[in-house]
């Protein structure tokens, strides 16, 4: 199998605070991983691509200051919300991309709730 | 630039009769394609993907999608619905590693 899990699965936090997501892949390692954001009945936007050991890419539009992104190991990549406001209120998801030879399938978690008052 | 599109917004279909929905591409190379489903507050499960190969792909939970290079086509399918399956569904293309996802159509499969 091949398991994501992220923690926790939902936080309430107060405007200015900082919030971190964790993301584990649980039978598998993974070099690169991905975080996405869902807005209510939206679609899935990618936020960043996180790769061990290395600087996390960002898309455009995504202040890296504000989202920070750790990959410190081939299990777990972590997803900070500096400074939290309203407007961060959303479903933040990732996923792990597990490797097999010369094929890749990204393996979802899943998801976090964040709501900042 | 590469995109998926998912032409509809919310698909209604009555339990036990045939369900289609429709996603297309644009990509100048191969496409990958897949297709995810999502439940309430959850993440995404995968149903099925279209790398190379036969154009009828056969994925989870008696899903099925066929790939249409003609038409740049990758309509998501079952025979039969349940209620069950009535949930999120988001085509997704890979350009590279990082998927991008339609905007989701929401099924629901009434009894």
């Amino acid at each position: 199998g091949a398991v994501v899990s992220q923690h926790p699965s939902w936080v309430i936090c107060k405007s200015g605070t900082s919030v971190k997501i964790e993301c584990r892949s649980l039978d598998f390692q993974a070099t690169t991983m991905f975080w996405y954001r869902q807005f209510p009945k939206q679609s899935l936007m990618l936020m960043a691509t996180s790769n061990e050991g290395s600087k996390a890419t960002y898309e455009q539009g995504v202040e890296k200051d504000k989202f920070l992104i750790n990959h410190a190991s081939l299990t777990l990549s972590t997803l900070t919300v500096t400074s939290a406001h309203p407007e961060d209120s959303s479903f933040y998801i990732c996923s792990a991309m597990k490797t097999s030879g010369s094929s890749y399938e990204q393996y979802f978690g899943p998801g976090t709730r964040l709501t900042v008052t | 630039a590469q995109s998926v599109a998912q032409p509809e917004d919310q698909v209604n279909v009555a339990e036990g009769n045939p369900l289609t929905v429709k996603c297309t591409y644009s990509v100048s190379g191969n496409p990958y394609l897949f297709w995810y489903v999502q439940y309430p507050n959850r993440g995404l499960q995968f149903l099925l993907k279209y790398i190379t190969g036969d154009n009828l792909v056969k994925g989870s939970y008696g899903f099925e999608a066929e790939f249409n290079k003609s038409q740049t086509s990758f309509h998501l399918k079952k025979p039969s619905a349940l209620v069950s399956d009535s949930a999120l569904y988001f085509c997704a293309m890979t350009s590279g590693y990082a998927l991008n996802f339609g905007k989701g159509t929401s099924l629901l499969v009434t009894p």
